[in-house]
């Protein structure tokens, strides 16, 4: 069974970093692009980061570019998110998600079960 | 980056209904798109991608047509689990983009 379970949220000040991380189960991870999905209390989908599977490919959504990195560890089936400089409106649940497909960038067949971040002084 | 704009932002039905949800995206996306349903709480779940194609597991009377720039998801009789919020994306580029979503609400 694919799982993908994220860890590392919580409360956080202006301008300070926190670092998440999912690790996947139940597939070969290193196959697979993944990437990092956020929601804002009440709000919609907001798509915040991608990494092709061996990490030659790296995409970031214009609002998180320069202060979030994306980064994975394929020998322990790792996917992470160092978030730098965070401001109010990243407050969101996070999810990591995986490609449903191996071949190519497809849409997300699979998601964790997302982890919050609070950013509030 | 690509828009994409979903409607209705709301919709109320009944159980046995067709419902039909419209994305339109500010350029084309060819058929890269994908549609998700989402309950509260819960993380989303990929209904249909590349436009029309039915994921896995997914139950039939959800359907989705179009491409270019014009997409719908239908649902052929809405049962009580469909209950729930829909979104849109585009994957044509590596800027993905999300529809605001459509609330699906009980009439």
């Amino acid at each position: 069974e694919v799982q993908l379970v994220e860890s590392g949220g919580g409360l956080v000040k202006p301008g300070g970093s926190l670092r998440l991380s999912c690790v996947a189960s139940g597939f070969t991870f290193s196959s697979y692009n993944v990437h990092w999905v956020r929601q804002a209390p009440g709000k919609g989908l907001e798509w915040v980061s991608s990494i092709s599977s061996s990490s030659n490919y790296i995409y970031y959504a214009d609002s998180v570019d320069g202060r979030f990195t994306i980064y994975r560890d394929n020998a322990n089936n790792s996917l992470y998110l160092q978030m730098n400089s965070l401001r109010d409106e990243d407050t969101a649940v996070y999810y990591c998600g995986r490609d449903r497909q191996r071949s190519g960038w497809s849409a997300v067949g699979y998601w964790g079960q997302g982890t919050r971040v609070t950013v509030s002084s | 980056d690509i828009q994409m704009t979903q409607s209705p932002s709301t919709l109320s039905a009944s159980v046995g209904d067709r419902v039909t949800i419209t994305c339109r995206a500010s350029q084309s996306i060819s058929v890269w798109m994908a549609w998700y349903q989402q309950k509260p709480g819960k993380a989303p779940n990929l209904l249909i991608y590349k436009a029309s194609t039915l994921e896995s597991g997914v139950p039939s009377r959800f359907s989705g047509t179009g491409s270019g720039t014009e997409f719908t998801l239908t649902i052929s009789s809405l049962q009580p689990d469909d209950f729930a919020t829909y979104y849109c994306q585009q994957y044509i580029s590596h800027s993905w983009t999300f529809g605001q979503g459509t609330k699906v609400e009980i009439k």
